[in-house]
């Protein structure tokens, strides 16, 4: 079983404010990802990273930033939540080529 | 292009039916991963199962099975006596072996299981 860890689950903020997501992993995984889901369920990746100090843009655009400063934690920033923001955000994790391990999610919701 | 179909979007069944999650895939490489996985109300994508393009053979855990058939280029999913607890979201996914940090996920298969 993976031990990926985000907080906080559930988030209701106004716009304007800058908030962060937060990402954690026990497992020691190099490779660490940020996907946004849609209501429609559809999943879109936005960031990964390979290891400390990496970080690269996923397929969706996003005003969204992240940072790997230590290999298991990989936070996500948005400077100024807009109701366009709205949507579920979720992290993983994978040490090999093979399968992602995901965290619980953040529900985020911007007023 | 690599794309990943999963055709319906919603499945209503009785508790006890068995069920078919339907999905087809398109890759250009010989060399592939597919992948199931299923997200429950609470959010949490949870693995299910990987299978790579070089082993065709059926796989069985529990009531779950996996079809895989490079022929028709489809991965289906069959859930035996289906249970309430089963209700959830399924996504296929797929992922080239030269290019493993992009996992292309299908849309979703929403399963509701009634009692």
């Amino acid at each position: 079983e993976a031990d990926i860890y985000q907080t906080p689950r559930y988030l209701v903020i106004g716009t304007g404010k800058k908030i962060t997501l937060e990402c954690s992993q026990t497992m020691g995984h190099d490779k660490m990802y940020w996907y946004q889901q849609d209501p429609g369920m559809e999943l879109h990746l936005i960031h990964y990273s390979y290891g400390v100090n990496s970080t690269e843009k996923g397929d969706l655009s996003s005003e969204s930033t992240v940072s790997r400063i230590r290999t298991e934690h990989f936070p996500l920033t948005l400077e100024s939540a807009r109701p366009s923001h709205t949507s579920q955000y979720l992290c993983a994790s994978r040490l090999t080529a093979y399968e992602q391990y995901f965290g619980p999610g953040t529900r985020l919701t911007v007023t | 292009a690599q794309k990943v179909t999963q055709a319906q979007t919603e499945i209503s069944v009785v508790e006890k039916e068995d069920v078919t999650l339907d999905c087809v895939y398109e890759t250009r490489d010989t060399t592939y991963y597919l992948f199931w996985y299923k997200q429950p109300p609470s959010g949490e994508l949870v693995f299910l199962i990987r299978r790579n393009s070089f082993d065709e053979q059926n796989e069985i855990s529990g009531r779950y099975s996996w079809n895989f058939q490079k022929s028709t280029s489809s991965f289906n999913f069959t859930i035996t006596a289906s249970q309430v607890v089963d209700s959830a979201v399924y996504f296929c996914a797929l992922s080239e072996v030269y290019n493993t940090d992009k996992l292309i996920f299908g849309t979703g298969t929403r399963l509701q299981v009634f009692p």
